[in-house]
Order: structure tokens, then C-alpha cells, then sequence
């Protein structure tokens, strides 16, 4: 079946430095979405990226869906405390989208020291 | 965005017993509702789908006579973990997607954190 998979699975950085996440799919997506979760809480949508080598930001958060859409980024810039949490990248389960089930990676864990 | 809400947030409960977590969409309707369990640092692993008017669709693996999901409405599906045994402590999170660019991004309800004894 598909699998996505994330790299590192943790990160500690120093408050002010950067940080990025990567994603893999065994399958080519027709979309990929980021969700975020804080320590104790459940995960946040961040965005959804569609088109082949779509860039999005979002204040000091970049995401890249890459040309073959099988694999996707999140880079953060000068960490604060608050991206403190778990970033998980989800494509859609099933190639024609069905169920609107997602396949969520294994997440990567920051941490970041003030 | 869509809230979605969970009850309860937290519950102990002895072994044996059955515990109900309720997950509602509080300003959408959502046809399908998606239950995922979540061990401390690891990521979300789906446990069902839950079909408003019919029957969940679990996945493989997960006992569907000891995780009872009824979605009884557009705007509640419900999360029955019966005869509770310690392995089942857990972080439960229920979902409903709700609409987006090109397919349903999914809404997450706060959780449920059930802890057996």
C-alpha cells in the first residue's frame, strides 16, 4: 500500500535557526497537505499544495510540492518557541481521491531551545 | 475554519468497562467522520471511517466488535471502546473533512486521552 514517509523524525534547534522537514510518497499525489500539532493538542491544517512545483509561504514557513509530486517540503525560517511541535505531511490514500482518506507521514518532531 | 469537537477530553475508566467518545461537527455537516488513535510520539494510524446512515469501514486489523462507531447523523459519529483493557489506553482523534482547494482537507477535534486501569 502507500507509504509516506517523513525525515528527521526529530529536530532540535536553537531558537533563531532554520529548520525543514521532508516528505516522501511511495505514489504519486494529487495533493499534499501539512498539518502541525502542538505538544498535548491535535493536529492544526496548515496548507494544501496541488500543482507540480508549487511553492507556498506563509509568513517564515515555505512549502514546496516537488515536479513528480511524490515528495514535498516545510522549511521554517529563524525558529521561534512557538513552532515548538509536531509537523505531519498527509497525501490522499487512494489515487482517485475516495473516501477523502488521508495517508499521514510519521511526522517530524521540533524542538526548539530559547 | 470548521470546528469540530470531542467528548470527553480526558477519561480513566476501570478495565472492562466501555467507554463512549463523541465526536461532532459543530458548523458542518460531515458525511464521513475518520477515528484515528495516536500512541505518545508517534504519528495518527486510522482506525475507521465512520458513513453517516451506514456502516463504518474499519481497517484492517482493527477489531470492529471492540471499536463500535455509529454515525447516527450528519453532524455526530460516535467512538465505542467496550470492554476496555489496558492496552487500549490511548489518544483517540476524530476528523471530518471539510472542503478545500481540489479534494477535503480534514478538520481534527481536540481528542480524547482514555486511560484504563
Amino acid at each position: 500500500g502507500q507509504q509516506v514517509m517523513q525525515i528527521p523524525q526529530y529536530q532540535h534547534v536553537q531558537e533563531g535557526e532554520d529548520f525543514t522537514t521532508y516528505c516522501n510518497s511511495s505514489t504519486t499525489l494529487s495533493n499534499i497537505q501539512w498539518y502541525k500539532q502542538r505538544p498535548g493538542g491535535h493536529p492544526v491544517f496548515l496548507i494544501q499544495l496541488v500543482k507540480s512545483g508549487e511553492v507556498k509561504k506563509q509568513k517564515r514557513l515555505t512549502f514546496q510540492f516537488g515536479e513528480a509530486k511524490k515528495n514535498s517540503s516545510l522549511h521554517i525560517t529563524a525558529t521561534q518557541t512557538t513552532d515548538v511541535g509536531t509537523y505531519f505531511c498527509a497525501g490522499p490514500t487512494r489515487t482517485d481521491n475516495a473516501g477523502n482518506m488521508l495517508t499521514f507521514g510519521g511526522g517530524t518532531r521540533l524542538m526548539v531551545k530559547p | 475554519g470548521a470546528v469540530v469537537s470531542q467528548h470527553p477530553s480526558r477519561v480513566i475508566c476501570k478495565s472492562g468497562t466501555s467507554v463512549k467518545i463523541e465526536c461532532r461537527s459543530l458548523d458542518f455537516q460531515a458525511t464521513t467522520m475518520f477515528w484515528y488513535r495516536q500512541f505518545p510520539k508517534q504519528s495518527l494510524m486510522l482506525m475507521a471511517t465512520s458513513n453517516e446512515g451506514s456502516k463504518a469501514t474499519y481497517e484492517q486489523g482493527v477489531e470492529k466488535d471492540k471499536f463500535l462507531i455509529n454515525h447516527a447523523s450528519l453532524t455526530l459519529s460516535t467512538l465505542t471502546v467496550t470492554s476496555a483493557h489496558p492496552e487500549d489506553s490511548s489518544f483517540y482523534i476524530c476528523s471530518a473533512p471539510a472542503g478545500g482547494e481540489g479534494t477535503d482537507t480534514q478538520y481534527f477535534g481536540p481528542g480524547t486521552r482514555l486511560t484504563v486501569l
